[in-house]
């Protein structure tokens, strides 16, 4: 049972826009900023948002993110096949313990 | 470039303990955390724990604590994670990742080690 609750799966045709929600409590993303991963199939993951919405060099801007309160979210538009993969939410709680969301399996129909 | 390059795949059999290593290269060693993340086969990202390479400070999750052990060698800029009294449940690909300091993303991660438990 992973800390943070994100929805099993999503899928949008490709050039559509899906959007991926995070929810958590006020001892982990009330508290503290969101990252967001995409884990390609067989690979490791790889930072694609931090802080809530910046995104690290190379990452277009189609991928947004967003943090409301315990939620956050992440945003994808123009939809490739390239970025069907896993994606996971992760901060940190008042303990200083890493916490992850149970990851998001986006299907680009 | 920043690079974690972990060891090989292992299997061991229930009761055992695995070492799996993380050696890091393209930055200064000490500079940054190395935390612990695991994945078990079609699960999610599971956090074990943090290690400060310049100190030697860690701090584990608590499901953790009494079986995992992480460490480093800062002469080969090499950090270690060993868990202990292995069981078919820890059987998944662990990862190492590294973070400026915690409440920091994780910037850069390991290719991941698969370590099966199997009798």
């Amino acid at each position: 049972q992973s800390v943070l609750t994100q929805p099993p799966s999503v899928s949008a045709a490709p050039g559509q826009k899906v959007t991926i929600s995070c929810s958590g409590s006020s001892s982990n993303i009330g508290n503290n900023y969101v990252s967001w991963y995409q884990q390609l199939p067989g690979t490791a993951p790889k930072l694609l948002i931090y802080d809530n919405n910046k995104r690290p060099s190379g990452i277009p801007d189609r991928f947004s993110g967003s943090k409301s309160g315990t939620s956050a979210t992440l945003g994808i538009t123009g939809l490739q096949t390239g970025d069907e993969a896993d994606y996971y939410c992760g901060t940190w709680d008042s303990s200083l313990r890493g916490v992850f969301g149970g990851g998001t399996k986006l299907t680009v129909l | 470039q920043v690079q974690l390059v972990q060891s090989g795949a292992e299997v061991k059999k229930p009761g055992a303990s695995v070492k799996v290593s993380c050696k890091a290269s393209g930055y200064t060693f000490t500079s940054y955390d190395i935390n612990w993340v695991r994945q078990a086969t079609g699960q999610g990202l599971e956090w074990m724990g943090w290690m400060n390479p310049n100190s030697g400070n860690t701090g584990y999750a608590q499901k953790f604590q009494g079986r995992v052990t992480m460490t480093r060698n800062t002469s080969i800029s090499t950090a270690y994670m060993e868990l202990s009294s292995l069981r078919s449940e820890d059987t998944a690909v662990y990862y190492c990742a590294r973070v400026w300091e915690l409440l920091d993303p994780f910037d850069y991660w390991g290719q991941g080690t698969l370590v099966t438990v199997s009798s």
